[in-house]
């Protein structure tokens, strides 16, 4: 089936670095999705991907959706404490409209 | 508060025990799914409403888990005779069938479920 390989899975940073981490499937999809979680609550969308080599930012975030349609990027700029959480790609599985598959997420902790 | 809520946040119950969690969507959300999340990996599909209509299920819900949305607006899902592996976060998200561009589920905080 459909799988979403997230990488890394863990990132350890300083305060104040940026942060990029992908997202990558064997299989074409036409929508990507980018979630937070915070400890302890549900993901929330940060920013969703439409269209093959689009770039959309949301603050100090910045996703891409890759050209072959089979990645995603999501950066982080200079980032702060509160961007610790787990990050999850999503995307609709077999392009249906009404189901979204997860990766498994990179979980981001910053260094004192 | 508009957004999707989920009752309880935390249980804990013996093993062998039934357990039912509640789900209220965003109130103009037709959808309504249902996904367990276990520690360290991402929000797996369970099953999903379209008004109260169940449309799909996935094969990790057993015979002992089941999932009712009886007006197509609240959701509950129930879990007979819990055993340990069910411990997980139960995740309930709404969305908006035909809204155009898939934007995505609006998720609640999820009950945090522990089965001793």
């Amino acid at each position: 089936g459909q799988q979403l390989n997230q990488s890394p899975q863990s990132m350890f940073i300083q305060e104040g670095e940026d942060v990029s981490m992908n997202c990558t499937s064997s299989s074409i999809f036409n929508t990507w999705l980018w979630y937070k979680q915070d400890p302890g609550e549900g993901p929330v969308l940060l920013i969703a991907l439409y269209k093959a080599g689009e770039l959309t930012s949301n603050g100090r975030l910045t996703a891409q959706f890759g050209i072959t349609r089979k990645d995603s990027f999501l950066n982080i700029s200079a980032s702060i404490p509160s961007d610790v959480g787990i990050y999850f790609c999503a995307g609709p599985t077999m392009n249906r409209d009404d189901k979204i598959i997860f990766g498994k997420g990179t979980r981001l902790h910053i260094l004192p | 508060d508009t957004g999707v809520s989920q009752d309880p946040r935390h249980k804990i119950t013996k093993r062998g025990q039934n357990v039912t969690f509640r789900c209220d969507p965003i109130s103009e959300h037709n959808r309504l799914y249902w996904y367990r999340q276990t520690l360290g990996q991402g929000p797996e599909f369970l099953t999903y409403f379209q008004n109260e209509a169940q449309l799909e299920k996935s094969r990790l819900l057993s015979d002992r888990f089941s999932a009712e949305r009886p007006k197509g607006s609240f959701s509950t899902l129930e879990i007979q005779r819990t055993e340990q592996g069910d411990s997980a976060m139960y995740l309930c998200a709404s969305s908006l069938a035909g809204s155009g561009n898939l934007g995505g589920y609006t998720f609640g905080s999820g009950t945090r479920l522990t089965v001793v």
